[in-house]
């Protein structure tokens, strides 16, 4: 079956540029969530949607990062003024129920 | 101090060995305790939850000891396959869906 579709699968963008990523959840899943994963360390939450609702995004490192749910499905990740810190892989995770989450294959972004 | 400890290894192992990893977590409001596993360039993937009173899956058991907020992985019998990184993750606490994760434990299991 489907599971959690990522894309772009690769970004390189020069600094200073912004970037999109988007998220297609498993169909039916109410909960989406997003995590960044710098080389060689664990993935580290950055924000969680109940449908379109944005019940948590305590993990976004700064107002450079948004994301948003609008119809509560597909979900797109933006980062404005790219640095070079925000070069990591974006993983993407949703659930139906509280647990478990189950992941995408990640996008890897460079800033140059 | 990271919420979530872990030996980051590597392990190297022979096959037929027996491996264990261990981990500690800071917030003693955590409810719900898992393994992932994530392979080179993959995403994590459930390996298995990890209960109280401890639980076995094949070849992997897991057990949780909530007093040390300490929790633990055994692999019996490794084969090649089982090479990856293994990720210790909790959850947040009451309310809170966020996974926080260590920053994983090599495995190299060697012909």
């Amino acid at each position: 079956g489907a599971g959690v579709s990522q894309s772009p699968r690769y970004k390189v963008a020069k600094r200073g540029q912004d970037v999109a990523l988007r998220c297609d959840p498993i169909s039916g899943h109410v909960s989406l969530f997003w995590y960044q994963q710098a080389l060689g360390q664990g993935p580290e939450f950055l924000t969680y949607f109940q449908n379109e609702a944005q019940l948590d995004k305590s993990g976004l490192p700064s107002d450079r990062f948004f994301a948003e749910r609008p119809e509560g499905s597909v979900s797109t990740l933006k980062i404005q003024r790219t640095q070079q810190e925000d070069s990591a892989v974006y993983l993407c995770a949703s659930s139906l129920a509280e647990w478990p989450q189950h992941f995408g294959d990640g996008t890897r972004l460079s800033i140059l | 101090r990271k919420e979530v400890e872990q030996d980051p290894g590597p392990f190297n192992v022979p096959e037929g060995a027996t491996v264990a990893f261990n981990c500690t977590y800071s917030n003693s409001a955590s409810q719900s305790f898992f393994w992932y596993r994530q392979d080179c360039r993959k995403e994590p993937k459930l390996l298995m939850s990890v209960y109280s009173s401890g639980n076995e899956d094949g070849r992997f058991t897991a057990q949780l000891n909530r007093a040390s907020q300490y929790i633990s992985l055994l692999i019996r019998d490794s084969k090649l396959s089982d090479s990856a990184t293994y990720l210790c993750v909790v959850n947040g606490g009451t309310g809170r869906r966020a996974l926080t994760f260590g920053s994983g434990t090599r495995l190299q299991v060697q012909p």
